[in-house]
């Protein structure tokens, strides 16, 4: 059973950069779009973007010049660097395993459990 | 704002049937997924590609689409139900990956 884990600080420091790692057990980080999606509290989801196993990425346009993801297949581990956060990047943040679909739609079938990053001084 | 529309909320009796829609312009040329997240928990995959379900997702879940809606449909519903609802796809410029604003739905 795959499971992915999400690590980080809980509490991030405004203009900071909020560093997130996603570990990935019970399964191959191989041929899958490894993504990270938000949701602020109270709010809906929002998808930040996607690394895939080969290292290419594909970002939110809104978030693009802030966000960085990389992948590390012998740790099974991928990653979320976002600078220059502030107050409106408090969510609880998810990593998920995307897969694409027949009509190229990506659909995200297993997701960690999600954690709440706050911005505050 | 989100290119996929969803109404915010939608209530259904208990064992009734109940659609939740997701209208977009990207959906004419994409297919859509459905996801279910429950207060305090992750999402949940419960449709993909339109019309499928993962493995574990009860035949009470079924998905469709035409133009440029598509449809979640929940047959005898019950109160496990009681969910938030998310439809994604892709953009219209087919480059990034979007979600609907959600449809909370509460079973009476």
């Amino acid at each position: 059973q795959v499971q992915l884990q999400e690590s980080g600080p809980g509490l991030v420091r405004p203009s900071e950069t909020l560093s997130l790692t996603c570990t990935v057990s019970g399964g191959s980080i191989g041929s899958y779009y490894w993504t990270w999606i938000r949701q602020p509290p109270g709010k809906g989801l929002e998808w930040i973007g996607y690394v895939y196993y080969s290292g290419s990425t594909n970002y939110n346009p809104s978030l693009k010049s802030r966000v960085t993801m990389s992948v590390d297949t012998s740790k099974n581990h991928f990653s979320l660097k976002l600078t220059s956060v502030t107050a409106v990047d408090t969510a609880i943040y998810y990593c998920a395993r995307g897969l694409v679909g027949a009509s190229r739609t990506v659909y995200h079938d297993h997701w960690g459990q999600g954690t709440l990053i706050t911005v505050s001084s | 704002s989100s290119e996929l529309t969803q109404a915010p909320t939608v209530s259904v009796a208990l064992g009734q049937t109940v659609t939740i829609t997701c209208q977009g312009d990207s959906l004419k040329n994409y297919y859509a997924n459905w996801y279910q997240q429950r207060p305090g928990q992750a999402p949940v995959l419960v449709i993909y590609d339109k019309n499928n379900r993962p493995s574990g997702i009860p035949d009470r879940f079924s998905g469709s689409g035409s133009g440029n809606t598509a449809s979640l449909t929940i047959t005898g519903a019950q109160a496990g139900d009681e969910a938030d609802y998310y439809c994604n796809s892709r953009d219209s410029s087919g480059i990034q990956v979007i979600f609907g604003e959600g449809t909370k739905l509460t079973v009476l």
